[in-house]
């Protein structure tokens, strides 16, 4: 079946550093769609980026990532993390058969220190 | 644009009492979801509705059950609440079936005593 790995639970760096916060998931279904949630304390989840074309960049609010069907993969990057960073962050995959549903990684937690 | 609202914020109940959580949307959206957040194990599907009165399980609906009232309110009953549990639920909502983005509320969060 469907799957998403976020192998990082904890991703912790000092501001200024580039993030790469990995996603790697599993699915039969050649049009695959990935996105990345960001949860912030204290907020709503929200979408951050979200993709289902192969090795185009998409980019938001600093963040980019790359589809990569090749490999799988979908990871999360930024160039300078700043302390604002600091949150959880799910990556998702659009269920085969286009129920709507996603599946969620495990999420990764990324702290930014000073 | 809209809002999700889910009530209460906060749970605290008794081991084996019934909880129940509620969820609004004015984004005039047809699909909701349920969704329950613990830490190092993602979001996970308990519910969720593709229309009024339609109701489909997720993979984690044993121990819940769910009510569709209308189109902008979807509850979700703890059937039983386990002792020690704490964890927080999330409601969310898309356009449609298929559409993409989901939009998520605030959250619920919820301690058993």
């Amino acid at each position: 079946g469907d799957s998403v790995t976020q192998k990082e639970g904890l991703v912790t760096l000092t501001e200024g550093l580039p993030v790469m916060l990995n996603c790697t998931y599993q699915t039969i279904y050649s049009n695959a769609f990935l996105f990345w949630y960001v949860h912030y304390l204290n907020e709503s989840p929200r979408l951050l980026l979200k993709s289902s074309t192969d090795n185009k960049r998409t980019e938001h609010q600093g963040f980019h990532a790359t589809l990569h069907k090749s490999s799988s993969s979908f990871h999360l990057q930024k160039s300078s993390a700043q302390l604002s960073d600091s949150a959880l962050y799910y990556c998702a995959l659009r269920e085969t058969g286009n129920t709507g549903k996603l599946i969620f990684g495990l999420g990764t937690t990324l702290q930014v220190q000073p | 644009g809209g809002i999700i609202t889910q009530t209460p914020k906060f749970l605290i109940g008794q081991e084996g009492q019934k909880l129940t959580l509620k969820c609004q949307q004015n984004f005039n959206h047809d699909t909701m979801y349920w969704y329950r957040q613990d830490s190092g194990k993602g979001l996970r599907l308990i519910y969720y509705s593709i229309t009024e009165n339609d109701l489909q399980k997720g993979d984690l609906s044993e121990g819940y059950d769910a009510s569709r009232e209308k189109k902008s309110s979807f509850s979700l009953t703890v059937t039983s609440a386990q002792k020690n549990e704490m964890a927080v639920f999330l409601c969310a909502s898309t356009p449609g079936l298929g559409q993409d983005t989901q939009y998520f509320g605030p959250g619920t969060r919820l301690l058993v005593l």
